[in-house]
């Protein structure tokens, strides 16, 4: 089984709607991650957050808000989707450690109309 | 200037030779160092790490950091087909955030 999954892969949607996109991890690690990544931009950091009492803003959080359910889940919501979060967004978890290694989930494709 | 820079490609080599892959950041500061590859429509996945100023080789890949002069490259030996992707640098320091490159893409040809 995979060590970090996102659901749902794929979602359509339509201007204005909220959008939530769920990462589960069982690598027991106390930090996720969620980030985007549009052509040409590379991969943008959304929110963080190091354990289940701490969130962080990333370097592109209008628009997006996060919750910590849990150790292993970390969801983000889109409250009102625009056309511009039409993204591939990853969620990525790593160890409470020096090395900050990164391992990321499959990624959702959201395309908003 | 970008926190970290790569050239977007695509670099093109023949299947078998060497392919180098060339980073460069502009924090002093930085401590860590990753390449990511990323297939088309996939997740980045970690191949290489690296923290210390020389080499550090893993099978095929050899990553090299230099940080009097703020670059770290990845090097690819019989490069092969199934290498062709997007290999991304990611650098950080103790803020535990990485800042990527955009990528750059590699093509194989057999």
């Amino acid at each position: 089984d995979a060590d970090v999954t996102q659901t749902p892969r794929n979602r359509i949607t339509k201007t204005g709607k909220r959008i939530m996109l769920e990462c589960s991890q069982t690598k027991g690690h106390d930090r996720m991650y969620w980030y985007r990544q549009d052509p040409g931009l590379g991969l943008r950091l959304i929110y963080y957050s190091f354990d289940v009492k701490d969130i962080n803003k990333g370097e592109i959080s209008d628009g997006y808000s996060v919750s910590r359910q849990a150790q292993a889940k970390f969801s983000l919501s889109l409250e009102s989707a625009i056309p511009n979060q039409t993204a591939l967004y990853f969620c990525a978890t790593c160890a409470s450690d020096d090395r900050n290694e990164q391992f990321f989930g499959p990624g959702t494709r959201l395309t908003v109309l | 200037q970008k926190e970290v820079e790569q050239n977007s490609g695509p670099l093109s080599v023949p299947e078998g030779a060497i392919a180098s892959l060339n980073c460069t950041y502009s924090d002093r500061g930085s401590q860590s160092f990753f390449w990511y590859r990323q297939y088309s429509g996939k997740s980045p996945e970690l191949i290489m790490f690296i923290y210390s100023n020389g080499d550090k080789e893993d099978g095929r890949f050899t990553a090299q950091l230099n940080k009097a002069s703020q670059y770290v490259s990845l090097l690819i030996r019989d490069s092969q087909p199934s290498d062709s992707a997007t290999y991304l640098c990611a650098v950080t320091k103790y803020s535990q955030k990485l800042v990527f490159g955009t990528g750059t893409r590699l093509l194989v040809s057999p």
